[in-house]
Order: C-alpha cells, then sequence, then structure tokens
C-alpha cells in the first residue's frame, strides 16, 4: 500500500502570498498518478489537478502542480479569499488508493 | 451533467450493517471508461478510499477496511452499492459516492452517518 505524506499540516498565509504545498509517497507513482484536491469548509472535494502537473476542467490557473517519481507539489501563485481550504493529494497508480493527510491553508 | 446522489439510513447501530446506494444520473455505470466507489471522512478528519467497482464488477477495497466491505453494481437501475458490516463508532462518517476516471472527477453530496445505540 502506498502511503502519501502531505506537508506541513497547515499553512498560515495571507491573501496574496504565494502557497506551497507538499506530498511526498512512499514510492515511485506510476505515470506521476497523483491528483490534488481541494475542500471547502461544509462542501464536496474538488478535483484541482490530475496527472501530477494537468489542472481539471474550470480551475484557474493560478493552481499549478509539479513533481515526479515520489515527491510532488501544489503551489497557489496569489491566494486569493476562496483558496483558504483543505488540500489533499492523492495517488491513482495501483487500484489501491490513498489520499495524503491533507493541508490547511488557513489566514494569517 | 454526470450527478450522483447517496442515500441510505442515517443512523446505525453498533455491530449492525451500514448499507448506501449511490444513483447516477447524466451517465451511465455500465460505462467501460470508469470505475465507480466510496470514500468517507470521520467528522473533522480527512479522506479515506473505502473501495471501487467497475460495471463487470470487478472490485477493489482498502485494505484494512476489506473483511467487512462488499460494493456491488447494478447496471439495470444505473446504482451501486456499499455495505459495511459489524460498524462501530469508528464508523460514523461523511459517505461519499464517487466516479473515478483514474482520479475522482465527479462526487456525490456525501451523507452523514453515525454510529450509535
Amino acid at each position: 500500500e502506498i502511503v502519501l505524506t502531505q506537508s506541513p499540516d497547515t499553512l498560515s498565509l495571507s491573501p496574496g502570498e504565494r502557497a506551497t504545498l507538499s506530498c511526498r509517497a512512499s514510492q515511485s507513482l506510476r505515470n506521476n498518478y497523483l491528483a490534488w484536491y481541494q475542500q471547502r469548509p461544509g462542501q464536496t472535494p474538488r478535483l484541482l489537478i490530475y496527472g501530477a502537473s494537468s489542472r481539471a476542467t474550470g480551475i484557474p490557473d493560478r493552481f499549478s502542480a509539479s513533481g515526479s517519481g515520489t515527491d510532488f507539489t501544489l503551489t497557489i501563485s496569489r491566494l486569493e479569499p476562496e483558496d483558504f481550504a483543505m488540500y489533499y493529494c492523492q495517488h491513482y497508480s495501483s487500484p489501491l488508493f490513498t489520499f495524503g493527510g491533507g493541508t490547511k491553508v488557513e489566514i494569517k | 451533467q454526470l450527478q450522483l446522489q447517496e442515500s441510505g439510513p442515517g443512523l446505525v447501530k453498533p455491530s449492525e450493517t451500514l448499507s448506501l446506494t449511490c444513483t447516477v444520473s447524466g451517465g451511465a455505470v455500465s460505462d467501460s471508461c470508469c470505475f465507480w466507489g466510496w470514500i468517507r471522512q470521520p467528522p473533522g478528519k480527512g479522506l479515506e478510499w473505502i473501495g471501487s467497482i467497475n460495471s463487470r464488477g470487478v472490485t477493489y477495497y482498502n485494505p484494512s477496511l476489506k473483511s467487512r466491505v462488499t460494493i456491488s453494481v447494478d447496471t439495470s437501475k444505473n446504482q451501486f452499492s456499499l455495505r459495511l458490516s459489524s460498524v462501530t463508532a469508528a464508523d460514523t462518517a461523511v459517505y461519499y459516492c464517487a466516479r473515478f476516471r483514474g482520479p475522482n472527477d465527479y462526487w456525490g453530496q456525501g451523507t452523514l452517518v453515525t454510529v450509535s445505540s
């Protein structure tokens, strides 16, 4: 089973600042099959990124992601008020999916 | 537009079986593109993948839940279902159904299931 470790647990930033979130896998992900989700309080998770770096439909270009193998990064270039939320990474490189523990991006 | 909707009891007694159904509209569970499955989120905690199924009935389960989980699909009703046996308070969570086209691109709104006597 692949374990995903996200860091930091919490990121305290101000609107307009840049956010950098990390996701590390316990083993290399086949085809870089890694996704990122955003979950606002009380809402359903929303797919942001798939294939490690491709934005899902309708996702603003201030969201970008990169990485390969075991190390992946989600970057929000300039935080908007609606971006303060939980972010989860997920691998789908095997039929046994797992999620990371999440990073909370909170207003400083 | 694809939509998924969970249904089932919101309260289950300890040691009993939790049963939920997901009804799909705007698309077909018989579509060979995808798997369909369940994800849960205990209150205040993170997401946990429970398991997935495709239209041919091929299933994959989270190893930590495998002994208690059954996911099935009914293509005639365009639904898939979750059964989780021998529940305890630790199974209290919001349960989401979702489409797995690689990642989860469509989700139901989620349903809170509380395990309590």
